[in-house]
């Protein structure tokens, strides 16, 4: 049983260029969330996949935040344009029954 | 807005002793409650989740809800070095997709 895998694990970029995170969630889960954490602080929800249907997103996804599930299995997450405010951990869910969210191991977004 | 209150801490228990970490919300719509532990550096794992009033035991891990006082807790027995880690109290949003609201953690540190 393979858990929720992210790549890159870690990112630095220079402010302005866009960078795109991508999860792979459990093999069944059709359920999948991006949440983003800051030092000191919970995560923080961002966006809501079912299948390939982004049903959610927060008000904290700028319009340079843009998600995609193609197909209904991995999902991506790009930041345009990138920003310092954009430096956190940028955790992926993915849940069977929408309830247990079982999180991904993070990619840490360093933005210089 | 929704919220998730936790006290930051560090909450400091001798080993052998039981932590009892405390979580209020605001949302009354919530209606399921997890408790996750993040190590430092590291995502968030799902310990224990409660959906009804009253107490839900784990092995040593007991969560409680009180939905009138909009109250869950999570108690540690026996507590151990390695429980130490920031434990994430999260509701869910009564939207229908369950994305989670987190509070900031409690910090439990567990000496020897």
């Amino acid at each position: 049983d393979t858990g929720v895998s992210q790549n890159p694990r870690h990112k630095i970029t220079k402010r302005g260029q866009n960078v795109t995170f991508r999860c792979d969630p459990i093999s069944e889960h059709n359920r999948l969330y991006w949440y983003r954490q800051t030092l000191g602080q919970g995560p923080e929800f961002l966006t809501y996949f079912q299948n390939e249907a982004q049903l959610e997103k927060s008000r904290l996804l700028s319009d340079r935040f843009s998600a995609e599930r193609p197909k209904g299995s991995f999902s991506t997450l790009e930041i345009q344009r990138t920003e310092q405010g954009d430096s956190a951990m940028y955790l992926c869910a993915s849940s069977l029954t929408g309830s247990e969210q079982y999180f991904g191991p993070g990619t840490r977004l360093t933005v210089t | 807005q929704k919220e998730v209150e936790q006290n930051s801490g560090p909450l400091s228990v001798p080993e052998g002793a039981i932590a009892s970490l405390n979580c209020t919300y605001s949302d009354r719509g919530s209606q399921s409650f997890f408790w996750y532990r993040q190590y430092s550096g590291k995502s968030p794992e799902l310990i224990m989740f409660i959906y009804s009033n009253g107490d839900k035991e784990d092995g040593r891990f007991t969560a409680q809800l009180n939905k009138a006082s909009q109250y869950v807790s999570l108690l540690i027995r026996d507590s151990q070095p390695s429980d130490s880690a920031t434990y994430l109290c999260a509701g869910d949003a009564y939207s229908g997709y369950s994305t989670l609201t987190f509070g900031k953690g409690t910090m439990l540190l567990v000496s020897p």
